[in-house]
């Protein structure tokens, strides 16, 4: 079955540790996004790759980190550093960045709580 | 830099009938401009995208570049068209996943 899968679905974290957020895509895709979802505010964009072994930081990269070794995964990390994590997060890819006729696929989906 | 404003977050209407959801956009350049819709308990996927000018699900949007808006709209609503929509944009010539999102706007389609 392709597609985009993010895992946990549902993750708790303790204030002051670094949590990683999984996402592996099986479409031979070359650019990944994360995107952070909160009540109102829409999708906001953290960090994007367009090839592996490069990424770069969106509108609100403080307190994440990234990293892509391999084309299939994009891990993102959410670090002490970060003082709002609370939020559903969203991984997306896109077949190819400079194709007009491209969309983003989006995963299911992690939520991210910290007590 | 780029906005999307959707200055709806709610919007309810009865079966049957026209459906507007409104989004405004700026930016300095040549934009892409695309709708992205969540049903419940599924992923958020692409319901259309403006280079293309074609009608997804009886759904249809044009770009005004006059006003800066992308607005959706169907003529008949239905009661499965109930979902989160979302407007966003991409800068043209740049990687077409990096988008720039509206706030929403949840439709809510009544029987």
């Amino acid at each position: 079955d392709g597609g985009i899968t993010q895992s946990p679905k549902y993750l708790f974290r303790k204030e002051g540790q670094n949590v990683t957020l999984s996402c592996e895509q099986n479409l031979n895709h070359d650019a990944m996004y994360w995107y952070r979802q909160d009540p109102g505010q829409g999708l906001r964009l953290i960090y994007y790759s367009q090839i592996v072994n490069d990424f770069q930081k969106g509108d609100i990269a403080e307190g994440y980190s990234v990293s892509r070794e391999k084309k299939e995964s994009f891990p993102l990390t959410v670090t002490s550093a970060q003082k709002n994590p609370t939020a559903f997060y969203l991984c997306a890819s896109s077949i190819r960045p400079s194709n007009m006729n491209t969309e983003a696929f989006f995963g299911q989906g992690t939520r991210l709580t910290v007590v | 830099a780029q906005r999307v404003t959707q200055p709806e977050k709610l919007l309810s209407v009865f079966k049957g009938a026209p459906v507007e959801l409104k989004c405004n956009y700026s930016y300095s350049g040549s934009p892409e401009l695309f709708w992205y819709v969540q049903y419940s308990r599924q992923r958020l996927q692409l319901l259309l995208r403006h280079i293309s000018r074609e009608s997804i699900k009886g759904f249809t949007a044009d770009l005004n570049k006059g006003e800066t808006s992308f607005h959706l709209k169907k003529p008949f609503a239905q009661e499965e068209d109930s979902a989160m929509y979302y407007c966003a944009l991409s800068e043209w010539g740049t990687s077409y996943g990096k988008l720039t999102f509206g706030q929403g706007t949840i439709l809510t389609v009544h029987p």
